[in-house]
Protein backbone atom coordinates (compact mmCIF):
# COMPACT_ATOMS: atom_id res chain seq x y z
CA UNK A 1 0.00 0.00 0.00
CA UNK A 2 1.27 3.47 -1.02
CA UNK A 3 2.57 6.16 2.15
CA UNK A 4 0.18 8.45 0.13
CA UNK A 5 -2.29 8.15 -2.34
CA UNK A 6 -4.32 11.17 -4.46
CA UNK A 7 -6.85 11.23 -7.36
CA UNK A 8 -4.44 12.31 -10.63
CA UNK A 9 -7.49 14.06 -12.00
CA UNK A 10 -7.19 15.90 -14.43
CA UNK A 11 -9.37 18.80 -12.81
CA UNK A 12 -10.69 20.85 -15.74
CA UNK A 13 -12.31 23.72 -13.60
CA UNK A 14 -14.04 27.53 -15.17
CA UNK A 15 -12.15 30.11 -13.60
CA UNK A 16 -13.97 31.57 -10.60
CA UNK A 17 -14.99 27.70 -9.62
CA UNK A 18 -14.39 26.45 -6.37
CA UNK A 19 -12.13 23.01 -6.19
CA UNK A 20 -11.19 20.12 -3.44
CA UNK A 21 -8.35 17.64 -3.81
CA UNK A 22 -7.96 15.38 -1.30
CA UNK A 23 -5.70 12.84 0.21
CA UNK A 24 -5.02 9.83 2.29
CA UNK A 25 -1.76 8.70 4.08
CA UNK A 26 -1.36 5.30 5.48
CA UNK A 27 0.76 5.59 8.31
CA UNK A 28 -1.25 6.73 11.48
CA UNK A 29 1.64 7.73 13.26
CA UNK A 30 2.87 10.82 10.52
CA UNK A 31 3.13 13.92 12.09
CA UNK A 32 3.73 16.71 9.79
CA UNK A 33 1.62 17.39 6.55
CA UNK A 34 1.67 19.93 3.39
CA UNK A 35 1.02 20.54 0.30
CA UNK A 36 3.33 21.84 -2.87
CA UNK A 37 2.53 22.97 -6.01
CA UNK A 38 4.28 21.88 -9.08
CA UNK A 39 4.43 23.92 -12.42
CA UNK A 40 4.74 22.49 -15.68
CA UNK A 41 8.27 21.28 -16.58
CA UNK A 42 9.02 22.87 -13.21
CA UNK A 43 10.28 21.73 -9.60
CA UNK A 44 7.69 21.45 -6.55
CA UNK A 45 7.68 24.26 -4.03
CA UNK A 46 5.93 24.25 -0.64
CA UNK A 47 2.31 25.90 -1.28
CA UNK A 48 1.27 25.81 2.41
CA UNK A 49 1.75 23.02 5.76
CA UNK A 50 -1.58 21.74 6.89
CA UNK A 51 -2.58 21.80 10.46
CA UNK A 52 -5.34 20.00 12.66
CA UNK A 53 -6.50 23.16 13.33
CA UNK A 54 -6.84 23.94 9.70
CA UNK A 55 -5.24 26.76 7.76
CA UNK A 56 -5.96 29.59 5.48
CA UNK A 57 -3.97 31.43 3.39
CA UNK A 58 -5.76 33.87 1.11
CA UNK A 59 -8.26 31.77 -1.63
CA UNK A 60 -6.84 28.66 -0.33
CA UNK A 61 -7.43 26.15 2.89
CA UNK A 62 -6.37 23.35 3.76
CA UNK A 63 -7.67 20.76 6.96
CA UNK A 64 -5.90 17.91 8.06
CA UNK A 65 -8.66 15.16 9.56
CA UNK A 66 -6.50 12.28 11.50
CA UNK A 67 -9.16 10.11 12.43
CA UNK A 68 -9.89 9.44 8.68
CA UNK A 69 -6.35 9.78 8.23
CA UNK A 70 -6.54 12.23 4.98
CA UNK A 71 -5.81 15.69 3.96
CA UNK A 72 -7.64 18.18 1.79
CA UNK A 73 -6.94 21.63 -0.05
CA UNK A 74 -9.69 24.06 -1.20
CA UNK A 75 -9.25 26.22 -3.71
CA UNK A 76 -11.85 29.17 -4.01
CA UNK A 77 -12.67 31.71 -6.75
CA UNK A 78 -10.09 30.04 -8.95
CA UNK A 79 -7.56 32.11 -11.38
CA UNK A 80 -5.98 30.93 -14.29
CA UNK A 81 -2.25 30.84 -12.70
CA UNK A 82 -3.80 28.48 -10.07
CA UNK A 83 -2.99 25.13 -13.33
CA UNK A 84 -0.68 23.37 -11.86
CA UNK A 85 -0.11 19.77 -9.57
CA UNK A 86 -0.85 19.78 -6.25
CA UNK A 87 1.22 17.23 -4.10
CA UNK A 88 0.71 15.70 -0.81
CA UNK A 89 3.30 15.62 1.17
CA UNK A 90 3.57 13.94 4.25
CA UNK A 91 6.29 13.09 7.17
CA UNK A 92 5.99 10.09 7.92
CA UNK A 93 8.54 7.95 10.18
CA UNK A 94 12.03 8.27 10.42
CA UNK A 95 11.32 11.87 9.34
CA UNK A 96 11.32 11.14 5.50
CA UNK A 97 9.35 13.04 3.21
CA UNK A 98 6.37 11.24 1.59
CA UNK A 99 5.18 12.44 -1.60
CA UNK A 100 1.45 11.48 -3.41
CA UNK A 101 2.18 11.39 -7.31
CA UNK A 102 0.07 14.57 -7.79
CA UNK A 103 -3.49 16.16 -9.22
CA UNK A 104 -3.40 18.23 -12.19
CA UNK A 105 -5.65 20.83 -11.97
CA UNK A 106 -6.13 23.16 -15.35
CA UNK A 107 -8.48 26.10 -14.48
CA UNK A 108 -10.30 26.73 -17.90
CA UNK A 109 -11.12 30.54 -18.92
CA UNK B 1 16.12 32.64 -0.85
CA UNK B 2 17.23 28.91 -0.53
CA UNK B 3 18.60 27.98 -3.74
CA UNK B 4 19.14 24.40 -5.03
CA UNK B 5 21.07 24.02 -8.70
CA UNK B 6 21.42 21.35 -10.63
CA UNK B 7 24.42 21.30 -13.51
CA UNK B 8 21.78 20.15 -16.13
CA UNK B 9 17.97 20.93 -17.44
CA UNK B 10 18.09 18.14 -20.49
CA UNK B 11 20.74 15.87 -21.01
CA UNK B 12 20.49 12.29 -23.63
CA UNK B 13 22.69 9.48 -22.68
CA UNK B 14 23.65 6.43 -24.62
CA UNK B 15 22.72 2.75 -22.93
CA UNK B 16 26.45 1.84 -20.90
CA UNK B 17 27.43 5.22 -19.94
CA UNK B 18 28.46 6.48 -16.68
CA UNK B 19 26.34 9.58 -16.10
CA UNK B 20 26.93 12.32 -13.27
CA UNK B 21 24.46 14.60 -11.86
CA UNK B 22 25.57 17.17 -9.75
CA UNK B 23 23.39 19.17 -7.30
CA UNK B 24 24.57 22.14 -5.11
CA UNK B 25 23.07 24.33 -2.56
CA UNK B 26 24.04 27.36 -1.27
CA UNK B 27 22.34 27.50 1.99
CA UNK B 28 24.52 25.45 4.27
CA UNK B 29 21.59 22.61 4.61
CA UNK B 30 22.86 18.95 6.20
CA UNK B 31 19.85 17.19 4.44
CA UNK B 32 20.17 16.64 0.67
CA UNK B 33 18.06 14.19 -1.35
CA UNK B 34 17.60 12.67 -5.09
CA UNK B 35 14.31 11.27 -6.34
CA UNK B 36 13.05 10.37 -9.59
CA UNK B 37 9.46 11.67 -11.04
CA UNK B 38 7.70 9.39 -13.50
CA UNK B 39 4.48 10.15 -14.61
CA UNK B 40 1.56 8.47 -12.20
CA UNK B 41 4.50 6.93 -9.94
CA UNK B 42 5.18 10.60 -8.42
CA UNK B 43 8.34 11.13 -7.16
CA UNK B 44 10.76 8.49 -5.43
CA UNK B 45 13.60 8.62 -3.09
CA UNK B 46 16.67 7.07 -4.28
CA UNK B 47 19.41 8.32 -2.40
CA UNK B 48 19.80 10.72 1.08
CA UNK B 49 22.53 12.39 2.90
CA UNK B 50 22.16 13.97 6.05
CA UNK B 51 25.86 14.79 6.50
CA UNK B 52 29.11 14.88 4.16
CA UNK B 53 30.36 11.69 3.27
CA UNK B 54 27.65 10.18 4.77
CA UNK B 55 24.33 8.56 2.44
CA UNK B 56 21.79 6.45 2.93
CA UNK B 57 19.22 4.25 0.46
CA UNK B 58 15.96 5.11 -0.48
CA UNK B 59 13.36 3.46 -2.12
CA UNK B 60 14.85 2.62 -5.35
CA UNK B 61 19.08 2.57 -5.14
CA UNK B 62 19.15 -0.18 -7.56
CA UNK B 63 21.53 1.15 -10.43
CA UNK B 64 22.76 4.34 -8.51
CA UNK B 65 25.19 5.66 -6.17
CA UNK B 66 25.74 8.74 -4.64
CA UNK B 67 28.21 11.11 -3.52
CA UNK B 68 28.63 13.78 -0.61
CA UNK B 69 32.41 14.99 -0.59
CA UNK B 70 31.59 18.41 0.37
CA UNK B 71 28.62 20.02 2.55
CA UNK B 72 27.03 21.77 -0.28
CA UNK B 73 27.12 19.37 -3.41
CA UNK B 74 25.17 15.99 -3.55
CA UNK B 75 25.86 14.05 -6.76
CA UNK B 76 24.31 11.37 -8.41
CA UNK B 77 25.68 8.76 -10.32
CA UNK B 78 24.06 5.93 -12.91
CA UNK B 79 26.99 3.56 -13.13
CA UNK B 80 25.75 2.36 -16.15
CA UNK B 81 23.05 3.85 -17.90
CA UNK B 82 19.79 2.14 -19.29
CA UNK B 83 16.31 3.01 -20.81
CA UNK B 84 14.35 2.65 -18.03
CA UNK B 85 16.51 5.27 -16.04
CA UNK B 86 15.02 7.65 -18.33
CA UNK B 87 13.34 10.15 -16.14
CA UNK B 88 13.03 13.71 -14.27
CA UNK B 89 15.62 13.51 -11.87
CA UNK B 90 15.72 16.13 -8.94
CA UNK B 91 17.77 17.59 -6.23
CA UNK B 92 16.46 18.69 -2.92
CA UNK B 93 18.07 20.28 0.38
CA UNK B 94 16.03 20.50 3.37
CA UNK B 95 15.81 22.08 6.31
CA UNK B 96 13.43 21.48 9.59
CA UNK B 97 10.23 20.60 7.22
CA UNK B 98 10.77 22.04 3.94
CA UNK B 99 12.05 20.72 1.11
CA UNK B 100 13.34 22.89 -1.59
CA UNK B 101 14.02 21.70 -5.07
CA UNK B 102 16.60 22.25 -7.59
CA UNK B 103 15.05 22.92 -11.39
CA UNK B 104 15.17 19.24 -12.27
CA UNK B 105 17.02 17.04 -14.67
CA UNK B 106 15.25 15.63 -17.97
CA UNK B 107 17.77 12.50 -18.68
CA UNK B 108 16.95 10.81 -21.51
CA UNK B 109 18.81 7.14 -22.02
CA UNK B 110 19.07 6.23 -25.69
Amino acid sequence: RKEVEQDPGPFNVPEGATVAFNCTYSNSASQSFFWYRQDCRKEPKLLMSVYSSGNEDGRFTAQLNRASQYISLLIRDSKLSDSATYLCVVIGTGNQFYFGTGTSLTVIP
Amino acid sequence: DVKVTQSSRYLVKRTGEKVFLECVQDMDHENMFWYRQDPGLGLRLIYFSYDVKMKEKGDIPEGYSVSREKKERFSLILESASTNQTSMYLCASRVGTEAFFGQGTRLTVV
